[in-house]
């Protein structure tokens, strides 16, 4: 099956600061690629997403790039804001079941 | 976009009692849908595939007998947890697929007490 090793949290950074939160999958077949965002009590929001190689998924201000040489999906943003705390999941999905990340913990401050 | 909503979002129930909850997808159909569990701080786990008009496919370790679930249309799938105990207390997830998506619900958090 399918698995994903994601950067270990938790990170805190400063108000305007670059992230980057790291993401790499095992899988037996072609996934699509995903993150996905979990608020303080919340279900999950999709962030972004890409489905072939190379593609670049993005969303506000979030972007992240399909390398399959490499089977990675690292997540970046050049300017994180405090609204950005929050949970990140990266998720590989195949055959419509998604496989989650531990999650990555990000809390920005002011 | 395609919205999937659960309910109830929070419950509390009494040790040993059955617990239903709902997975709607609102402004389509959805013939597949899966449950996740997502403990405290940890990841979410893929429960089962919920497919409408025939049995759940569960994943290895989990009960059947204890997390009974039904789809038996194409807009509705409920998890049911029987005879539920503390250790069953965590973050409940659905996610319906539309097409090539998926779309999550908002979750339900049980309690067990």
């Amino acid at each position: 099956g399918n698995s994903v090793t994601q950067m270990e949290g938790p990170v805190t950074l400063s108000e305007e600061a670059f992230l980057t939160i790291n993401c790499t999958y095992t899988a037996t077949g072609y996934p699509s690629l995903f993150w996905y965002v979990q608020y303080p009590g919340e279900g999950l929001q999709l962030l972004l997403k890409a489905t072939k190689a190379d593609d670049k998924g993005s969303n506000k201000g979030f972007e992240a790039t399909y390398r399959k040489e490499t089977t990675s999906f690292h997540l970046e943003k050049g300017s994180v804001q405090v609204s950005d705390s929050a949970v990140y999941f990266c998720a590989p999905r195949d055959a419509g079941k998604s496989t989650f990340g531990d999650g990555t913990t990000l809390t920005v401050k002011p | 976009g395609a919205v999937v909503s659960q309910h109830p979002s929070r419950v509390i129930c009494k040790s040993g009692t059955s617990v239903k909850i709902e997975c709607r997808s609102l402004d389509f159909q959805a013939t597949t849908m899966f449950w996740y569990r997502q403990f405290p701080k940890q990841s979410l786990m893929l429960m089962a595939t919920s497919n409408e008009g025939s049995k759940a496919t569960y994943e290895q370790g989990v009960e059947k007998d204890k997390f009974l679930i039904n789809h038996a249309s194409l807009t509705l799938s409920t998890l049911t947890v029987t005879s539920a105990h503390p250790e069953d207390s965590s973050f409940y997830i659905c996610s319906a697929l539309y097409r090539t998506e998926a779309f999550f619900g908002q979750g339900t958090r049980l309690t067990v007490v």
